[in-house]
């Protein structure tokens, strides 16, 4: 079954320090790499995909991801952590000839908590 | 650009009515729009694609009679939530791809809170 896991419910950590959360998937091909980014009581943002090239990607607000294939990992990184960055981070992958528009596939999620 | 509304942000009906949810691109069109349902600390999972002028396809364990899809034009999908009871109670999400080629992204709206009372 496809499947994309976000193995930390919660990731902690010091405003000023670097940050990762982690994803990895199984579905089968190549598919779509996706992160998205929920507020409290909001929808999804849009941070940053991988669809071919580079295996490092850089998306908004300073965030980026480095695709790993032999890992199927799409880590989710950034340099130096904000508190403003506190917030529920997903992981979703498109598996290959689902459609045009493919559907997403969402990890569980993984809160971030940035503190200062 | 790429903006997507949702209306209204919050409801709260009794058990037994019906509710419409709308989905609005606002400065796109979308030939397609997604609707998820968000448990409390959860993730999100599709309930159905839309496809604007054609029946929507569930997913796998979602109830079309109950949760009514129609997408009526490029930048309107609209869900409704018939003869709703307490455990229909959740957070709603649609989300719109952008008819541009293959973009691959969806944009998603801020959400609608259903409370079932």
């Amino acid at each position: 079954a496809q499947s994309v896991a976000q193995p930390e419910d919660q990731v902690n950590v010091a405003e000023g320090n670097p940050l990762t959360v982690k994803c990895t998937y199984s579905v089968s091909g190549n598919p779509y790499l996706f992160w998205y980014v929920q507020y409290p009581n909001r929808g999804l943002q849009f941070l940053l995909k991988y669809i071919t090239g580079d295996n490092l990607v850089k998306g908004s607000y300073g965030f980026e991801a480095e695709f790993n294939k032999s890992q199927t990992s799409f880590h989710l990184k950034k340099p130096s952590a904000l508190v403003s960055d506190s917030a529920l981070y997903f992981c979703a992958v498109s598996p290959p000839f689902s459609g045009g528009y493919n559907k997403l596939i969402f990890g569980a999620g993984t809160r971030l908590a940035v503190h200062p | 650009g790429a903006v997507v509304s949702q209306h209204p942000s919050r409801v709260i009906c009794k058990s037994g009515t019906s509710v419409k949810i709308e989905c609005r691109s606002l400065d796109f069109q979308a030939t397609t729009m997604f609707w998820y349902r968000q448990f409390p600390k959860q993730s999100l999972m599709l309930m159905a694609t839309s496809n604007e002028g054609s029946k929507a396809t569930y997913e796998q364990g979602v109830e079309k009679d109950k949760f009514l899809i129609n997408h009526a034009s490029l930048t309107l999908s609209t869900l409704t939530v018939t003869s709703a009871h307490p455990e229909d109670s959740s957070f709603y999400i649609c989300s719109a791809a952008e008819d541009r080629g293959q973009s691959y992204e969806q944009y998603f709206g801020p959400g609608t809170r259903l409370t079932v009372t």
